[in-house]
């Protein structure tokens, strides 16, 4: 069973402080990493995706990956009261198809 | 920009009724895929769909359930026979191309489906 473990929180950030978010999975052969925000009733938005080990940066967002450790994280800079959603880590895996294997989600509070 | 739509938003459907839930993947995307999300529970994957046929499919997706493209731009899940655990939303996906590990799916805005 491949899964991938997210720390539910909530994680409380004062607005404009860095939001860390971590994820690890359990795939060593796991090649591509996906970050999805989901506001409340909402389906799941793409953020970010993440394939080659280090940074990646996108405006405020930063995705982290080392599969080494199996752990891939993402940050968030200058959070805004708007981020405030829950925050999706997800592995593509490749059989005959694909299919995304989710975590359960970090809940991201950020106070203004 | 283009977008996965899902029609109807909200279903509510007596146990042991059918149901059909229906999707309208991007226009250009050639692979479809369906999750669902039982409230406060991870999204879980139930099937991709590629070339007219069923690529893979998890272990919820079973007799009861089907998927199809009945013509150049709907994609369906039916369910058979409604059971109360069958309540949750429900998400089509789609990716514009066999990119292997890269595959980026884009999600539709879900159908909330409740039996009773």
């Amino acid at each position: 069973q491949k899964e991938v473990e997210q720390n539910s929180g909530p994680l409380s950030v004062p607005e404009g402080a860095i939001a860390s978010l971590n994820c690890t999975y359990s795939d060593r052969g796991s090649q591509s990493f996906f970050w999805y925000r989901q506001y409340s009733g909402k389906s799941p938005e793409l953020i970010m995706f993440i394939y080659s080990n280090g940074d990646k940066e996108d405006g405020r967002f930063t995705a982290q990956l080392n599969k080494a450790s199996q752990y891939v994280s993402l940050l968030i800079r200058d959070s805004q009261p708007s981020d405030s959603a829950t925050y999706l880590c997800a592995v593509n895996i490749v059989g005959r198809g694909n299919k995304l294997v989710f975590g359960a989600g970090t809940i991201l509070r950020v106070k203004s | 920009e283009p977008e996965v739509t899902q029609t109807p938003s909200h279903q509510v459907t007596q146990m042991g009724q059918e149901v059909i839930l229906r999707c309208v993947p991007i226009s250009n995307h050639l692979y479809f895929y369906w999750y669902r999300q039982i409230l406060g529970q991870k999204v879980e994957f139930l099937v991709s769909f590629y070339n007219n046929e069923i690529s893979e499919k998890s272990e919820i997706f079973d007799d009861q359930f089907s998927v199809e493209r009945p013509d150049g731009s709907n994609f369906t899940l039916k369910i058979r026979s409604t059971k109360l655990e069958d309540s949750a939303m429900y998400f089509c996906a789609s990716s514009e191309r066999w990119q292997g590990a890269r595959d980026t799916q884009y999600f539709g805005p879900g159908t909330r489906l409740t039996v009773l």
